[in-house]
């Protein structure tokens, strides 16, 4: 199983509301990643998480909050967000974080902000 | 910083032809060459990856050419195929880092 599931798949909310977007894994990976991409653009990193330490943020706005309640689910809980924040988020999982080891990435969540 | 370096941004190739997608870098840290295939509305999947230590891997189709001096690696499909057109990604990481750093993409189009 090289799977990581991702739930929903799509979203859409309005910028009073809180949300919140789930990964799971079950390969046994000890680092789990959130990514934000915007159309036609590479992802890019927003937290990243070794074994179930929080071990990455990338100057991320506090309106996202992401969550790791254990190694196999990986939590983005979205409040107040801005029209801007409309996107695909993308979880990954590795082995860990070491150089060498393959990253799997769910399908994404299709954000949309109103 | 753009670390990792793609061209083109677009390439349109004919069924049967070869598809080659370059990607240059700039840390020397860097020791972990992936390359990812993006379909509409999916997530990237890992269709390659590379390592300095050789200078090319291949599986099926798909060839990474890996040249350590220069600090370029590059990305070719053999006998192109429709199905094979998508957003190709470079991307790179340390060895010890955590960070996956991705060019900016290359949108692949296999004329039939």
């Amino acid at each position: 199983d090289t799977e990581v599931t991702q739930t929903p798949k799509h979203l859409v909310m309005g910028m009073t509301n809180k949300k919140s977007l789930k990964c799971e894994q079950h390969m046994g990976h000890r680092a789990m990643y959130w990514y934000k991409q915007k159309a036609k653009k590479p992802p890019e990193l927003m937290f990243v998480y070794s074994y179930e330490k929080l071990s990455i943020n990338e100057s991320v706005p506090s309106r996202f909050s992401p969550e790791c309640p254990n190694s196999s689910l990986l939590n983005l809980h979205l409040h107040a967000l801005q029209p801007e924040d409309s996107a695909l988020y993308l979880c990954a999982s590795s082995q860990s974080v070491a150089g060498g080891t393959e990253a799997f990435f769910g399908q994404g969540t299709r954000l949309t902000v109103v | 910083q753009q670390q990792v370096k793609q061209s083109p941004q677009s390439l349109i190739v004919q069924k049967g032809g070869i598809s080659i997608i370059n990607c240059a870098y700039e840390n020397t840290a860097f020791d972990y060459f992936p390359w990812y295939q993006q379909f509409p509305g999916k997530g990237p999947a890992l269709l390659i990856a590379i390592r300095p230590d050789v200078s090319e891997k291949k599986e099926g189709r798909f060839t990474i050419s890996f040249n350590k001096s220069a600090k370029q690696f590059s990305l070719h499909i053999m006998d192109s195929q429709p199905g094979d057109s998508a957003t190709y990604f470079c991307a790179a990481k340390r060895e010890y880092g955590n960070k996956l750093v991705f060019g900016a993409g290359t949108i692949l189009r296999v004329k039939s």
